[in-house]
């Protein structure tokens, strides 16, 4: 069974502060792992994802996410934050082939001027 | 492409009435999702198709249903509505190597 935990459901940054979104997985099999972004009324657009190639994952928007199998994580990061960057941001992890994923609960970055 | 469409945008529904979501996809993606969305609890997975005549429950299925006749449509059907499902529903569409798809959402108010 796979499962995923966003810790803090709210994150809050000034513009231009650093940006640190965390996720932890559960995988019985090397998982593949993605983050996703809900802007207000819309679905969801991905952001990045790791599929067992280079642990450092480059995404779209300045975004990156560093997968550490010790410590079963894959937490989101940017290093300046901007004011269009407040969304909703989703962990996603599913078992390699079956592509089933499962979603974290989400979290809401707020981004103050 | 219009990627994958989803109708209606907004409905609501009297405890008991039935609908169906109409979700379409232009990808040729062999795998489709239907997923609900409610506040804090991030996405849960009702059904999924792994292509056309293949069905198979998610984690939250009860009081649902689907059919896939074609790799394109991938309705879901509420039967017998319940407070219980007013949500927001997506339908997300996936193929090879490519990320998920998804709809900009059915939100559904049961009362």
């Amino acid at each position: 069974a796979q499962s995923v935990t966003q810790l803090g459901s709210h994150v809050s940054v000034s513009e231009g502060a650093l940006v640190l979104l965390r996720c932890n997985y559960s995988s019985s099999v090397p998982p593949y792992l993605f983050w996703y972004v809900q802007y207000p009324n819309q679905g969801l657009q991905l952001l990045l994802k790791y599929t067992s190639a280079a642990t450092l994952v480059k995404g779209i928007n300045g975004f990156e996410a560093e997968f550490k199998k010790s410590e079963t994580s894959f937490h989101l990061t940017k290093p300046s934050a901007h004011m269009s960057d407040a969304a909703e941001y989703f962990c996603a992890v599913s078992d390699g082939g079956s592509y089933i994923p499962t979603f974290g609960r989400g979290t809401s970055l707020i981004v103050h001027p | 492409n219009a990627g994958v469409t989803q109708t209606p945008k907004f409905r609501i529904l009297k405890i008991g009435q039935s609908m169906t979501l109409q979700c379409t996809q232009d990808m040729n993606h062999n795998y489709m999702y239907w997923y609900r969305q409610d506040p804090g609890m991030g996405l849960k997975l009702i059904y999924y198709s792994v292509g056309a005549g293949i069905t198979d429950k998610g984690e939250v299925p009860n009081g649902y249903n689907v059919s896939r006749s074609t790799t394109e449509d991938f309705p879901l059907r509420l039967e017998l509505a319940a407070p219980s499902q007013t949500s927001v529903y997506f339908c997300a569409s996936y193929k090879g190597d490519s990320p998920l798809h998804f709809g900009n959402g059915t939100r559904l108010t049961v009362t």
